[in-house]
């Protein structure tokens, strides 16, 4: 079965520095990665995801992640974080051929301080 | 876009009440979940359906069950609520590549 592991609760930098919020994940095969962000007493915002292709992928409000299967990681980055940034985020792995076993990480709270 | 829309917001009910959580969708999407959320767990699948009348049990199906009579529409359902069901329930629907989620609805038991 797969699942994903974000080491960190809790991330704080300031505004202006690069972000990272990390995630690993076990699957067998070729993983789906997701990105997901909650803001307060909200559901879950999808972010951007890696199916196949680049490494690299890039997704909404400037966020990118990158792909490493050595590691087993798709950490979450951005070059320049924003006060706005300050939310939830959780990673998430689903198998190549099942859409309905999408396993979640535990969540990391990123806090961002002018 | 997607829309999927929660009945609720905020909901309070007491010890052994039946409660009735509502989602719909509007993209004719085929798989539906419900998960709850609670700090330091992330999201835990309670139910999921991938069909009219079709259901399978999550990770925590226990003092839950579901209803779906129509594609758009999923309901959970808490026979008797219990305190240690006070969370945050996630609605989601799917159709290929990952999953659309509701706002959520903060559910806390008397």
């Amino acid at each position: 079965a797969q699942s994903v592991a974000q080491p960190e609760d809790q991330v704080n930098v300031a505004e202006g520095n690069p972000l990272t919020v990390k995630c690993t994940y076990s699957v067998s095969g070729n993983p789906y990665l997701f990105w997901y962000v909650q803001y307060p007493n909200r559901g879950l915002q999808f972010l951007l995801k890696y199916i196949t292709g680049d490494n690299l992928v890039k997704g909404s409000y400037g966020f990118e992640a990158e792909f490493n299967k050595s590691q087993t990681s798709f950490h979450l980055k951005k070059p320049s974080a924003l006060v706005s940034d300050s939310a939830l985020y959780f990673c998430a792995v689903r198998g190549l051929y099942n859409n309905n076993d999408m396993r979640f990480g535990a969540g990391t709270r990123l806090t961002v301080k002018p | 876009d997607v829309k999927v829309t929660q009945s609720s917001r905020y909901l309070v009910k007491r010890t052994g009440e039946k409660v009735f959580l509502e989602c719909v969708q509007d993209m004719d999407h085929e798989n539906m979940f419900w998960y709850r959320q609670d700090p330091g767990l992330g999201l835990r699948l309670i139910y999921f359906s991938y069909d009219v009348k079709m259901k399978e049990k999550g990770d925590i199906p226990e003092g839950y069950s579901v209803s779906r009579e129509k594609k758009e529409r999923f309901s959970l359902i808490l026979e008797s609520a219990s305190t240690n069901q006070t969370s945050m329930y996630l609605c989601a629907s799917s159709l290929a590549h990952g999953q659309f989620f509701g706002p959520g609805t903060r559910l806390t038991v008397l």
